[in-house]
Parts: C-alpha cells; structure tokens; sequence
C-alpha cells in the first residue's frame, strides 16, 4: 500500500516570498492533517480535514497560512508572505476515520528554510 | 501549563539497559494514549498505544496512570536501533480525532 506522499520534500525560500507545499493522503483515508514541527519540538496541529471539510484550523495563523482540500483528496497548503519563523518541517497525515484505531499515517514532509 | 509535557533528554544510555521515559498530560478527560517513535529527519510512527491495564510489546512496555495524569514507556535490553525521540501523544478532542503531541524524548543508545 502506498503511503502518504508529500512534495517538494525541501524548500528553501527567502522572507516575504511565497510557498505551496503539496500532500496525497493513502488511498480511502478521508481524515488529512498539516502538522507542523519545529525543530526539538513536537508536531503541531495546524489544520484537519474530513473529506473536503475543515474539522478543525484553530491553530492556523490565517494571516498568512491556506490550506483547501478541494475534491477530498490531495491537499495544499500555502504560506503568503513567508516569515523567518515559519522555517520548520511540515508533515501531512492521514487515517481512516471512524475506526478505534487513532492512528495517523505520516508522510515524510517537507523541510522549509526561510532566509 | 503545556496539554502534553515530556522531559526533552536527551537519554544516553549503554546498549543492553533499561530505560524509562514519563509524559504528563493536563486533560484528565483525556481518553487515548500513545507513543510514536520518530527517527532522525524522519516522519513520526505509531509505536505502540496505551491501554489502562497496561500493555506490552516485546521489549517495549506502556503504562498508564489516570490518578496522576501520566504516561510511561519503558524499554528493556537497549538496542542501538532504540535511538530515536519518542513521542508522547494525547487524543483529547474525541469528535474531531485529534493528536495533540509532546515535544518528544531524545535518546541515544551508546555501544
């Protein structure tokens, strides 16, 4: 089975410029989240979508960060205007909701230099 | 107070030890535990979950204390291919499936 694919796998970007990152969850998985991690730190939720519905972007900073899933399939997500801060490793995930089962399947992200 | 507090390590240990890791959760509604083991620039995997009787997986055990909001995980007979960060992680939000992750352990296993 096919995992979760992500791409491009590294960006390197300077300040005030844009960025879209790319993401197809495995086969079936209607659940899709952007985490987001910075370096020594865990993974932070940044949006969550079931089918092409946001479930949950309490954590996105909407100013600058988009995302869509528009045929609830593969998703992007886009920052516009970049900040040094937002260098970090963005992993997509995904599952199969509904099960008892709360494990998520991880790409292998896409690591993000701002300069 | 962060949902999901881990000691950063890291964790030097010889080959062949014991090691023990705990998190501390805030949510004492929490209801789902986890470890997930993430390699060097690699993508974080599900290690194993965490039950309230506990649970065991070969040389990996997992306990949960529900009293105290905490979660342990602990490794016997080190092996280098143990060195990784381990990662603690809470699901708290049941309707919306959400993970809420700790800042994971490093650890190292040393020859």
């Amino acid at each position: 089975e096919a995992g979760v694919a992500q791409s491009p796998r590294y960006k390197i970007i300077e300040k005030r410029q844009s960025v879209a990152f790319w993401c197809n969850p495995i086969s079936g998985h209607a659940t899709l989240y952007w985490y987001q991690q910075i370096l020594g730190q865990g993974p932070k939720l940044l949006i969550q979508f079931q089918n092409n519905g946001v479930v949950d972007d309490s954590q996105l900073p909407k100013d600058r960060f988009s995302a869509e899933r528009l045929k609830g399939v593969d998703s992007t997500l886009k920052i516009q205007p970049a900040k040094l801060e937002d260098s970090a490793v963005y992993l997509c995930a995904s599952r199969f909701p509904g099960t008892t089962s709360y494990e998520q399947y991880f790409g292998p992200g896409t690591r993000l230099t701002v300069t | 107070r962060k949902e999901v507090e881990q000691d950063p390590g890291p964790f030097n240990v010889p080959e062949g030890a014991t090691v023990a890791f705990n998190c501390t959760y805030s949510n004492s509604a929490s209801q789902s535990f986890f470890w997930y083991r993430q390699d060097c620039r690699k993508e974080p995997k599900l290690l194993m979950s965490v039950y309230s009787s506990g649970n065991e997986d070969g040389r990996f055990t997992a306990q949960l204390n529900r009293a105290s909001q905490y979660i342990s995980l602990l490794i016997r007979d080190s092996k280098l291919s143990d060195s990784a960060t381990y990662l603690c992680v809470v699901n708290s939000d049941f309707g919306n499936e959400k993970l809420t992750f700790g800042t994971g352990t490093r650890l190292t296993i040393i020859p």
